[in-house]
């Protein structure tokens, strides 16, 4: 167990429909960073927030959009579905920044967009 | 343009052979080579990584050997065990970036 706590655990939903995941990192640790698992994508970081503040963007669609909450949980609101948002989504915490040795990621949430 | 290109992507190896992955990177601002498993249902988990200023690192049956020159840094895993069977990802990082492999499906069998 990474400590780093996502839920739901499973979400089905349908295209056009908004959708918001969340994230709790381990204790002590002020970043959070968030991933897309597909099957022909393979991981693609998508964004990271260090206490409170968005720090790196990586390929984060318009249509998502991530903040993290005074208490350092963090929700990634994904809008306007399509088939194609179907993934895994991994949230991962660091006690630092990006240039922390070792990231910690959750179980992660899957999405199924019907 | 891929940044970073992983090899082989599916691995068999029998129990007590060695498993070696590969990943050759373009960036060079790249300054930290982490490699990643990953069982089914799970989230991936730091396994071993290393600086550039070095150019191997072990940890018990795990390897980095790292090439600088040729951009490029491999994970050897001695004396392989079916609980090795895994997904492995190379995920090069630099400042506030970070590019995963494409995974290699590990196999051991008995």
């Amino acid at each position: 167990d990474s400590g780093v706590t996502q839920t739901p655990k499973h979400l089905i939903t349908a295209t056009g429909q908004r959708v918001t995941l969340r994230c709790s990192p381990r204790s002590g640790d002020l970043s959070v960073y968030w991933y897309q698992q597909s099957l022909d994508q393979g991981l693609q970081f998508l964004i990271q927030y260090y206490n409170g503040e968005e720090r790196a963007k990586g390929n984060i669609l318009e249509r998502f959009s991530a903040q993290q909450f005074p208490d350092l949980h963090s929700e990634l609101n994904l809008s306007s579905l399509e088939l194609g948002d179907s993934a895994l989504y991994f949230c991962a915490s660091s006690v630092l920044g990006f240039r922390e040795n070792e990231q910690f990621f959750g179980p992660g949430t899957r999405l199924t967009v019907l | 343009q891929q940044q970073v290109k992983q090899s082989p992507q599916s691995l068999i190896v029998q129990k007590g052979g060695i498993s070696i992955i590969n990943c050759a990177y373009e960036n060079t601002a790249f300054d930290y080579f982490p490699w990643y498993q990953q069982f089914p249902g799970k989230g991936p988990a730091l396994l071993i990584a290393i600086n550039p200023d070095v150019s191997e690192k072990k940890e018990g049956r795990f390897t980095i050997s790292f090439n600088k020159s040729a951009k490029q840094f491999s994970l050897h895993i001695m004396d392989s065990q079916p609980g090795d069977s895994a997904t492995y990802f190379c995920a090069p990082r630099g400042y506030q970036k970070v590019t995963f492999g494409t995974g290699t499906k590990l196999q051991v069998i008995p």
